[in-house]
């Protein structure tokens, strides 16, 4: 069973702190890795899409793969209120086809 | 404006009647897929498809049916709706070069 791994949370940060979320994933094989933002009720948006080893940077935010880890995670600079949403890291198999394992998600909180 | 839709948004059935929860895209997009999201697991993939008659499983295909035959369209059929397919569906698409996927607003589904 291919999986994806984050912590649930909640993580809470003040407003204006580094928020930093993790990953791990167990298919070796992977290629394709991203974080969506999903607000309650609402439907998932991609942050970031991160394909090979380093960092990418967006704005306030940073993606991070370590493939030999099997390790992608998220920085977010400057935090606002207005991120305060769930997080959701998504890898695709390298099966060729267009097969996506989600990790449950990571709740952040900004406090004001 | 380029969207995913999907309908019904909300829908409570009962037990073995028959439900199509239509999908449609219009961004010309090659792949669609479907997942469904349950609180703790996050999203998790029922069918994909590469493109016009190509489908493939996901990981929780039991109990769903989809087809593609035209391009803008992926419905998902529940022949036989039970309680524990009660969830929050989502549709998404992409294009065949880039692999970040969009999503529709979410269909609720509650089968008595």
């Amino acid at each position: 069973q291919k999986e994806v791994e984050q912590n649930s949370g909640p993580l809470s940060v003040p407003e204006g702190a580094i928020a930093s979320l993790n990953c791990t994933y167990s298919d070796r094989g992977s290629q394709s890795f991203f974080w969506y933002r999903q607000y309650s009720g609402k439907s998932p948006e991609l942050i970031m899409s991160i394909y090979s080893n380093g960092d990418k940077e967006d704005g306030r935010f940073t993606a991070q793969l370590n493939k030999a880890s099997q390790y992608v995670s998220l920085l977010i600079r400057d935090s606002q209120p207005s991120d305060s949403a769930t997080y959701l890291c998504a890898v695709q198999l390298n099966t060729g086809g267009f097969k996506t394992i989600f990790g449950a998600g990571t709740r952040l909180f900004v406090k004001a | 404006e380029a969207q995913v839709t999907q309908n019904p948004r909300y829908l409570i059935t009962v037990t073995g009647k028959k439900l199509t929860v239509t999908c449609s895209q219009n961004m010309n997009h090659e792949y669609m897929s479907w997942y469904r999201q349950d609180p703790g697991l996050g999203l998790r993939q029922i069918y994909y498809s590469m493109n016009v008659e190509v489908t493939d499983k996901g990981d929780v295909p039991e109990g769903y049916k989809v087809s593609r035959k035209e391009k803008r369209n992926f419905p998902l059929i529940l022949e036989s709706p039970s309680p524990n397919q009660t969830s929050l569906y989502f549709c998404a698409s992409s294009t065949s070069g880039v692999r970040e996927q969009f999503f529709g607003p979410g269909t609720r589904l509650t089968v008595l």
